[in-house]
């Protein structure tokens, strides 16, 4: 499977407790990009990587979250101290840099189901 | 910031009818691309739009992109069950940052 991988597919932890995500993206792709979605709510855009340059993050990321690409290539996204209002679908995303007037076409995985308790 | 909005939030509609969801920025966009979410599944990408005026078609799934570029549609013929999920418009402050609406979910009676 050459598609976007996400580990774990499920997280249960307890308030105050701090838990890693990690993304494998698409092997080619520059372009890496963390959102958060809600029930009946589209994806949040969260932080983006440009290779392993983070350019850019949400202001929806508090200084709990903090993410990493090293090397450019697999992704983590930590959340520290859980809150309850953080519970959510955390899905990743990649693509190749569109080097033209059209956006990238974005490939998200499967996502990570957080739930703290 | 930029907004996407999307109409109907819910559309259930009958199998073999049609029926349009409609996508609405409030700035002009230089693209916009259409989402497919399955029920427990992740988003999947349908099609791109670029110009002003675009009709683009897949099957019977029509994508038309508005000619101020600030809004769009998705108007999909004969439903079927496989037509289930939800759709999501999404357009792009920048070139790489996807702005998503909150999505239209289609169900269907067989």
């Amino acid at each position: 499977d050459t598609g976007v991988s996400q580990d774990p597919r499920h997280k249960i932890t307890k308030r105050g407790q701090n838990v890693t995500f990690r993304c494998d993206p698409i092997s080619e792709h520059n372009r890496l990009y963390w959102y958060r979605q809600t029930l009946g709510q589209g994806p949040e855009f969260l932080t983006y990587f440009q290779n392993e340059a983070q350019l850019e993050k949400s202001r929806l990321l508090s200084d709990r979250f903090s993410a990493e690409r090293p090397k450019g290539s697999f992704s983590t996204l930590e959340i520290q101290r859980t809150e309850q209002g953080d519970s959510a679908m955390y899905l990743c995303a990649s693509s190749l840099q569109a080097y033209r007037v059209k956006g990238d076409e974005q490939f998200f995985g499967p996502g990570t189901r957080l739930t703290v308790l | 910031g930029q907004q996407v909005m999307q109409i109907p939030q819910y559309q259930h509609v009958q199998e073999g009818e049609d029926f349009t969801t409609y996508c609405n920025s409030s700035t002009t966009l230089s693209n916009i691309q259409w989402y497919k979410q399955r029920p427990g599944g992740h988003p999947v990408f349908l099609i791109q739009l670029v110009k002003s005026g675009e009709v683009k078609k897949q099957k019977r799934l029509t994508f038309q992109f508005g000619e101020a570029k600030k809004n769009s549609s998705l108007h999909i013929t004969a439903t079927q069950t496989t037509d289930v999920g939800t759709y999501f418009c999404a357009g792009p402050p920048n070139d790489y940052k996807l702005s998503f609406g909150a999505g239209t979910t289609v169900t269907v009676r067989a």
